[in-house]
Formats: C-alpha cells, structure tokens, sequence
C-alpha cells in the first residue's frame, strides 16, 4: 500500500461551487500534513500546513482525521485561478500522493 | 518565491551518461530532500540530507546519490542514466525543526534520449 493516497480526481467545477477531496494516509507516527499546489510543469507551492484537526485560510479548510487516517481539503467559492493539481504530503517519508486534478469551469 | 533555486533548467543527456543537479537551499535551512517526478505522477522521495549526512532514502537504486555541502546547498548526481530516468528533479528546503513545511525549487527537467 502507498503511504499516501489521494483522489485522483478530476473534479471538474463551475466557478462559486465548493469541491471538496480526501488523502489518506498509511503511517500512523505521521505528525504533519501538507497541502502543496501545483500547476502544469512547475513546481509544488505550499498551500496549507495540518497540525492538529485543520487549519482554515480564506477559501481554503484542511481537516485532519487520525481515527480514519485521511486528511481533506475543500475549496469554497471556486475561482478560474483554483484550477491546479492538489498534492498532499506527511512529514514522516515525506511521501507525497499522486495528485488531485481540480478544474474550475467558467 | 521560496528562495530555492536549481540549476540547470533544462538538461538533455544520452543513456548511459552521468548528471549533477544542483541546489540551494532557503536562507535559514539545513534540511534538503530531491524528489524525482514523471509526467502525471506525483514526486517520488529520492533522498534526504541533514547536515551533510544523508537521513533517508526511498526507493532508488545505488546509482542516484547526492551530497549536501557546509552552506547547505546540494548535489545530486545520476551514473548510468537510463530513459526512464527522464523527469521533473525537485529539490525541497526546509528547516530541521517544526514546523517542517517544505520549500520547493523550480526544478530541473531532465530528458534522456
């Protein structure tokens, strides 16, 4: 099994909806989650950090979950510039997943 | 921008010849990680330097290894390339204490024919 697992996607959203997707993860000593955005052939920029039970920027909610070992994230309010590759991360391999493919449609 | 920087940018190599990818880090931190991403995937953990020493390795064979220097700045180096070796090399900096947020370079495309 992967360390870390995510919903392929895509989700494919008209603008102002909300989109949420999961991660899971596979190593329960991971104290530390990452949500990293990437855009086509650029590099991952660090979109949220999760602690503890989530963290909350703007648009933007991660949740952690550690009875069921997932991590998620939602997006409220979808712009045309949220459109991207979402990558989760744990701190402990420093495994990243595959990527969520969101595209946010006029 | 992170303050992660690689070089080169692009880099187009022969199979069977060696790489040096370069990196230096975010002011402050002395944590490095490579990762190597294929088209469509996400990145894969090639290894880990702390201090200078090497602090964790995924799965990659023997022929990809690296070094980290005194200021923190990084190599890492590819013997007896192969054509799946062609990919996206990310370096990451981050600090060797929480909070542990990884800090990304624009990476090297390598592509070898």
């Amino acid at each position: 099994r992967k360390e870390v697992e995510q919903d392929p996607g895509p989700f494919n959203v008209p603008e102002g909806a909300t989109v949420a997707f999961n991660c899971t993860y596979s190593n329960s000593a991971s104290q530390s989650f990452f949500w990293y955005r990437q855009d086509c052939r650029k590099e991952p920029k660090l979109l949220m950090s999760v602690y503890s039970s989530g963290n909350e920027d703007g648009r933007f909610t991660a949740q952690l979950n550690r009875a069921s070992q997932y991590i998620s994230l939602l997006i409220r309010d979808s712009k045309l510039s949220d459109s991207a590759t979402y990558l989760c991360s744990d701190d402990y391999k420093l495994s990243f997943g595959a990527g969520t493919t969101v595209t946010v449609r006029a | 921008e992170t303050g992660v920087t690689q070089s080169p940018t692009h880099l187009i190599k022969t199979r069977g010849q060696q790489v040096t990818l370069r990196c230096s880090s975010q002011s402050g931190h002395n944590t490095v990680s490579w990762y190597q991403q294929a088209l469509g995937q996400g990145p894969q953990f090639i290894f880990q330097y702390y201090r200078e020493e090497e602090n964790g390795r995924g799965n990659f064979p023997p022929r990809f290894s690296g070094l980290q220097f005194p200021n923190y700045s990084s190599e890492l180096n590819v013997n007896a390339l192969e054509l799946d070796d062609s990919a996206l090399y990310l370096c990451a900096s981050r600090a060797g204490r929480p909070p542990y947020e990884q800090y990304f370079g624009p990476g090297t495309r390598l592509t070898v024919t």
